[in-house]
């Protein structure tokens, strides 16, 4: 059972760049998660995900970003005209899709820093 | 408006002896609760978790308490080892998907 997948670990853009992440989940779990951590502060929740369906979005997640997962397999997150706010690490959860009560697995996260 | 706090940014434990993390919450719907354990640069692990209807879990040398009427939590680690140096981060949740984070406290386990 391999766990959750980040890619890339880290990423280094200029302001003002695009820049996507890529998460691949457990393969059974049907929920997924993107979460935003910078230095000093717990996990934050930015959007989830049944299957293919987007079910929430959090005001964190301004117009700049968009998550998608095609096929309600792979997600990514895309952020767009990249800002020094937004240098944080970006993790992604997974778990299985059955009423609550249910744990979340992450990943390693990837690392963004924008300069 | 910080729903999970964890308001001991740091502990410092002797090996062998008992770590104690505490959490309080302040939303009564919430219905589960996690604790997770973060290394420099990687994702949260995993650690353990109990649901509203309980008021212990035990996994090995991790315990965690939950006191519904003070809206607290806590994971008891025996005995604690020098591996078990993190973050440790609270989490609760309320229905299927907006889980909850405190701010984390950071263990240092003394040899």
């Amino acid at each position: 059972d391999t766990g959750v997948s980040q890619d890339p670990r880290h990423k280094i853009t200029k302001r003002g760049q695009n820049v996507t992440f890529r998460c691949d989940p457990i393969s059974e779990h049907n929920r997924l998660y993107w979460y935003r951590q910078t230095l000093g502060q717990g996990p934050e929740f930015l959007t989830y995900f049944q299957n293919e369906a987007q079910l929430e979005k959090s005001r964190l997640l301004s117009d700049r970003f968009s998550a998608e997962r095609p096929k309600g397999s792979f997600s990514t997150l895309e952020i767009q005209r990249t800002e020094q706010g937004d240098s944080a690490m970006y993790l992604c959860a997974s778990s299985r899709g059955s009423g609550t009560g249910n744990t979340i697995y992450f990943g390693e996260g990837s690392w963004l820093t924008v300069v | 408006d910080q729903q999970v706090k964890q308001n001991s940014p740091s502990l410092s434990v002797q090996e062998g002896r008992i770590s104690i993390l505490n959490c309080d919450y302040t939303n009564s719907m919430f219905d589960y609760f996690l604790w997770y354990k973060k290394y420099p640069a990687e994702g949260p692990t995993f650690l353990i978790s109990i649901s509203s209807i309980k008021d212990k879990n035990e996994d090995g040398r991790f315990t965690v308490f939950l006191n519904k009427s003070a809206k607290h939590l806590s994971l008891h680690i025996v005995p604690s080892q020098p591996g078990d140096s993190a973050v440790y981060f609270c989490a609760a949740v309320s229905g299927t998907y907006k889980y909850i984070f405190g701010t984390g406290t950071r263990l240092k386990v003394l040899a």
